[in-house]
């Protein structure tokens, strides 16, 4: 599976527009891009997924380019509530076996300031 | 409905002693992940369940460690003859099926403390 790198900690503003860039260089033709949130305490939640080109749903939205060897988590207009640490993630298709686990990095830690 | 779930939510146990953690997936899951993760990392795999077999267990660290989906729903994760270096947050997961276009949801976690 690719190893995706981000950045260890952003910092930001309640109502601004955030932006986390993972790369993930070496992904595969059929694998998926994740984002989890994880709050202190708690278990990591699903935010958002895709394979290519731009997902939006009710919370954020994923930005993918053509070659897919980065993507960029976009969080508008935040709250103190979006405080929490943002993993990039990517994930297989099943076939069969070992494809099913996901693999974590340390995460970004984002904190929104009043 | 109901989310996944996990008892103990903490569990205070001595070097050297036998623990079993709990994991009840949501219903209809055929995929069932566990994870552990210390103090400032991200979630570390361990072993998960398509049905009631393992089909991955590579991330289990030594042989104390063992975990069994009987059923196909609930699991539990033992570990035998606990060490200090066990102490983290245990995370169980589940998903409709495996594979990395499916959402995982996550349990609250059991704190495991190995004094």
């Amino acid at each position: 599976l690719a190893k995706t790198t981000q950045p260890i900690s952003m910092d930001s503003y309640e109502g601004q527009e955030v932006n986390i860039t993972c790369s993930h260089n070496n992904i595969a033709t059929n694998d998926y891009i994740t984002w989890y949130q994880q709050f202190p305490s708690q278990g990591p939640r699903f935010i958002i997924q895709g394979y290519k080109t731009k997902v939006t749903n009710e919370v954020a939205s994923l930005f993918i380019p053509a070659d897919r060897k980065s993507s960029t988590l976009s969080l508008p207009r935040v709250s103190l509530s979006d405080t929490a640490v943002y993993y990039c993630l990517v994930g297989r298709l099943y076939y069969g076996g070992s494809q099913g686990n996901l693999i974590f990095g340390k995460g970004t830690k984002l904190s929104v300031k009043p | 409905g109901a989310g996944v779930s996990q008892t103990p939510s903490n569990k205070v146990t001595e070097k050297g002693k036998y623990v079993e953690l709990r994991c009840d997936p949501i219903s209809g899951h055929t995929a069932l992940y566990w994870y552990r993760q210390s103090l400032g990392q991200g979630p570390e795999f361990l072993i998960y369940f398509q049905g009631t077999g393992a089909a991955d267990d590579s991330g289990l660290p030594n042989d104390r460690f063992f975990a069994v989906r009987p059923e196909g729903s609930v699991s539990t994760l033992k570990i035998q003859r606990t060490e200090r270096g066990d102490s983290a947050v245990y995370l169980c997961a589940s998903s409709l099926s495996p594979g990395g276009d499916y959402e995982q949801y996550f349990g609250p976690g059991t704190r495991l403390t190995v004094t």
